[in-house]
Formats: structure tokens, C-alpha cells, sequence
């Protein structure tokens, strides 16, 4: 009864290749995000999602792209993987309030 | 542009003392501030928040202290038990809390 999930926790795959991380959060909240955690360890936003609509979109590459196909749900799509997208990636969600539940990450390792 | 520092990368304290971790921030539009405890391998928890009209807030043994005009704040733990040993972030959003900006962690240690 995992609050946030993420699948899969790790991932290892070649540069150019095209990948997908899914989260699914079950507390009823109306927002998400996903954040990057770089080698420098800092958690930054890339995108945030209420009620399946793009509320927030940083400047992240084109290359990623975020679906959510109703609000406990918010995939992230990365295509032509490369060297420096290797990181760990958080989910979160919040209702109303402002504290953000975290998914366990994904270890995205690009060789 | 980093609105929110931790200065401190790590921090080591003995078991029973106060751990005493600070964050500076920059962006006088933030209205909130929360603090995070990361385990290796786990996601950010949240763990104590306060708003800027106060100037403390407690819950146990987490006390987090904000000091609007030097932009600073600070989570004291005491005492410190070594399952408090994880990574610490300072966050801070605004009114609307729909975004956080978080500082780069402190990692403590607290020893038996």
C-alpha cells in the first residue's frame, strides 16, 4: 500500500535509446510532479501536473516528455537518452497543503 | 541562480547531542519553508515545515527556527539518535506552494 510508486527503480540502458519511468500515487491527490536529482544531489522540478493538466514545465529538453492519463498517474517519456541524463528521478504529489510525498526514485544510469 | 543554500555538505554529531543544520535563502517571495530527511535508496519525507509569520515551530524533538530579515532558518534535532543519520533538505515555495525549491542537502551523521 505504497503511498507513491515508481517503476522500475533502476534502469540501465545505451545512449539514443528511448525510455519510460511510471509513478502512480494512491492518496487521492490532484497534483504531481517529477524532479531530477543530478550527481550534485539537487532535487530540481522539471514538471507538475494538476488534474491531468500541465501546470508547471521547466526548461527541460524536449526530449521529455510527461503523460498523465487521469491524476493518480504521471509517466515520464525520454527519448534519445543521453550521457547526462543519468540521474535519479522523483515523483511526488500533494493535495492542498504544501508538503510533497515522494516517490523512492528511479536510478536512471545511461552508458 | 540558487535561491536556497545549505552550506554545510555534512554534519557528524555524537548520539544524545543537538544536531543543528542551517539553510539561507535568497528569494524574499517565499512565504514557506519545509525540511526533507532522505535515506540512501528512499525518497524525500517530509518532516517539519513553518510558515514566515512565525518564528519557531516544534514537533517533538525537530524544532525549526526562521529568521525572516537574515533569510535564514535552521532544524535543530535533539536529542540526536543515530537513526537520524540520512540527508537533510531545506525547501521553500510561496504563497501558492506549487512549487518547491530545494537547497542541495546536508548530510548527517549522528554516532553511537
Amino acid at each position: 500500500d505504497t503511498a507513491v510508486s515508481q517503476t522500475p527503480k533502476y534502469l540501465v540502458t545505451q545512449m539514443g535509446n528511448d525510455k519510460s519511468i511510471k509513478c502512480e500515487q494512491n492518496l487521492g491527490h490532484d497534483t504531481m510532479y517529477w524532479y531530477k536529482q543530478d550527481s550534485k544531489k539537487f532535487l530540481k522540478i522539471m514538471f507538475s501536473y494538476n488534474n491531468k493538466e500541465l501546470i508547471i514545465n521547466e526548461t527541460v529538453p524536449n526530449r521529455f516528455s510527461p503523460k498523465s492519463p487521469d491524476k493518480a498517474h504521471l509517466n515520464l517519456h525520454i527519448n534519445s537518452l543521453e550521457l547526462g541524463d543519468s540521474a535519479v528521478y522523483f515523483c511526488a504529489s500533494k493535495d492542498r497543503g504544501l508538503e510533497q510525498y515522494f516517490g523512492p526514485g528511479t536510478r536512471l544510469t545511461v552508458t | 541562480d540558487q535561491q536556497v543554500k545549505q552550506n554545510s555538505p555534512s554534519l557528524s554529531v555524537q548520539e544524545g547531542r543537538i544536531s543543528i543544520l542551517n539553510c539561507d535563502y535568497t528569494n524574499s517571495m517565499f512565504d514557506y519553508f519545509l525540511w526533507y530527511k532522505k535515506y540512501p535508496a528512499e525518497g524525500p519525507t517530509f518532516l517539519i515545515s513553518i510558515s514566515s509569520i512565525k518564528d519557531k515551530n516544534e514537533d517533538g524533538r525537530f524544532t525549526v527556527f526562521l529568521n525572516k530579515s537574515a533569510k535564514h532558518l535552521s532544524l535543530h534535532i535533539v536529542p540526536s539518535q543515530p537513526g537520524d543519520s540520512a540527508v537533510y533538505f531545506c525547501a521553500a515555495t510561496g504563497t501558492s506552494g506549487s512549487r518547491l525549491t530545494f537547497g542541495e542537502g546536508t548530510q548527517l551523521t549522528v554516532n553511537p
